[in-house]
């Protein structure tokens, strides 16, 4: 079984700054299978990079994906207000078909 | 655009079978080119894939409730279901249901959730 380590669990940041988060594989994966989510609450998630680095569509390109092998960040080059949320990332082929990580909570500092 | 919306009980009580359903509207069900999953997030814990259903009605199951879950889709109503037998307070989570994709592109495949439901609450207690 795959697992998908998300860190930090929090990150507090202000708007306009650069947030960089984390997702490692306990093992090298392919990067095809790699996406990320925005979740907030009472809200669907919502896709944002699949492909490790593709946008989904109607993304905004301040949302970067990059990453190969274990290692995969996704980074929000200007924090919005809309921003702040949990983000998952995600992992298929493992078993069950799916994985993902715990999140990581990024909150207004 | 797509949107999607589940539905359930709300409470369930030990050893019943929880029941839910997704409704699809602005687009088709029956379009070949997704599977219909469903997603829990039980309390404290991370998200868990539990199962897709295809419109044809071909499933996949998470191994670790197949035993328990069947997955059922209505092409009519354009909805599809998941029914999970013998509940017990572990199953108590936030449901999801979801679209996937599998797209390809320069002969490299991907697989993600595009569209998702905003979720339905159920807590299984006496």
């Amino acid at each position: 079984e795959i697992v998908l380590t998300q860190s930090p669990d929090t990150l507090s940041l202000s708007p306009g700054e650069r947030a960089t988060l984390s997702c490692r594989a306990s093992q090298s994966v392919s990067s095809n299978y790699l996406a990320w989510y925005q979740h907030k609450p009472g809200q669907a998630p919502r896709l944002l990079i699949y492909g490790a680095s593709s946008r989904a569509t109607d993304i905004p390109d301040r949302f970067t994906g990059s990453g190969s092998g274990a290692d995969f960040t996704l980074t929000i080059s200007r924090l919005e207000p809309e921003d702040f949320a949990v983000y998952y990332c995600q992992l298929y082929g493992t078993s069950p078909r799916y994985s993902f990580g715990l999140g990581t909570k990024l909150e207004i500092k | 655009q797509v949107q999607l919306q589940e539905s359930g009980p709300g409470p369930v009580r030990p050893s019943q079978t929880l029941s839910l359903t997704c409704t699809v509207s602005g687009g088709s069900i029956s379009s070949g080119d997704y599977f219909w999953s469903w997603i829990r997030q039980r309390p404290g814990k991370g998200l868990e894939w539990i199962g897709y259903i295809f419109y044809s009605g071909n499933t996949y199951y998470n191994p670790s409730l197949k035993s328990r879950l069947t997955m059922s889709v209505d092409t009519s109503k354009n909805q599809f279901s998941l029914q999970l037998s013998s509940v017990t307070a572990a199953d108590t989570a936030v449901y999801y249901c979801a679209r996937e994709v599998s797209s390809s592109s320069w002969g490299s495949y991907y697989y993600y959730m595009d569209v998702w439901g905003k979720g339905t609450t159920v807590t299984v207690s006496s």
